[in-house]
């Protein structure tokens, strides 16, 4: 069992829809982060989270510590939102311990 | 520019072969971290680096791999004999590294990765 495992692994979407993507982790964590990649390999940040919740223009996450759980909210999505976003968890050492990513396409 | 930098882009070689990518970090981050991310799958952990001192390695960093920042500057990574399992996206990334109430100390910034193919 990985320690950060995410769903769905692909979504696909009709432009407008309410997008949430899930991660889940299982280490003791100092920092939870969800980032975007597009084709091509470049990874972008988007939060840095260690609780509550954040907002970004149409992108809101959340992380519950007791349950070891965060999400990845989309409002409105767009065509240009698709890629591939990932979650990843650090803890002391600082090195990012990755989920496997959600492959989101937004359709037209 | 002043993101971090990956050369080269892009690397095809024969197996048995040896290669080396170079990542250059932002300037005054004092960590850089390499790791590899194959098809359909996250990154993976390979080493970080504080300044010039390899803190930590992956057990998936075989006798083959070696990575060096000699001057706590830029990094290498070098792969031996390659083999067509190597074959992946090499990403580095740098981070801060220090203790800061108001600065994100710990978030690591992201190259645009070398995709190795070995044939």
């Amino acid at each position: 069992k990985n320690e950060v495992e995410q769903s769905p692994q692909n979504l696909t979407a009709q432009e407008g829809e309410f997008i949430t993507i899930n991660c889940s982790y299982s280490v003791g964590i100092s920092a939870l982060h969800w980032l975007q990649q597009h084709p091509g390999g470049g990874i972008v940040s988007l939060f840095m989270l260690s609780s509550g919740k954040k907002k970004h223009g149409r992108l809101i996450a959340t992380i519950n510590i007791q349950e070891k759980h965060s999400s990845l909210h989309i409002t409105a999505s767009h065509p240009r939102d698709s890629a591939v976003y990932i979650c990843a968890a650090t803890s002391g050492t600082y090195k990012y311990i990755f989920g496997t990513g959600t492959r989101l396409k937004v359709l037209a | 520019d002043t993101g971090v930098s990956q050369n080269p882009r892009h690397k095809i070689t024969k197996r048995g072969q040896n290669v080396t990518f170079r990542c250059d970090p932002i300037s005054e981050h004092n960590r850089l971290y390499w790791y590899r991310q194959t098809l359909g799958q996250g990154p993976e952990f390979l080493t970080y680096f504080q300044n010039e001192a390899q803190l930590e390695k992956s057990r998936l960093l075989s006798d083959r791999f070696s990575a060096e920042r000699p001057k706590g500057s830029f990094s290498t990574l070098e792969i031996q004999r390659t083999e067509q399992g190597d074959s992946a996206m090499y990403l580095c990334a740098s981070s801060l590294g220090f203790l800061g109430p108001s600065r994100n100390y710990n978030e690591q910034f992201f190259g645009p990765g070398t995709r190795l193919t070995v044939l």
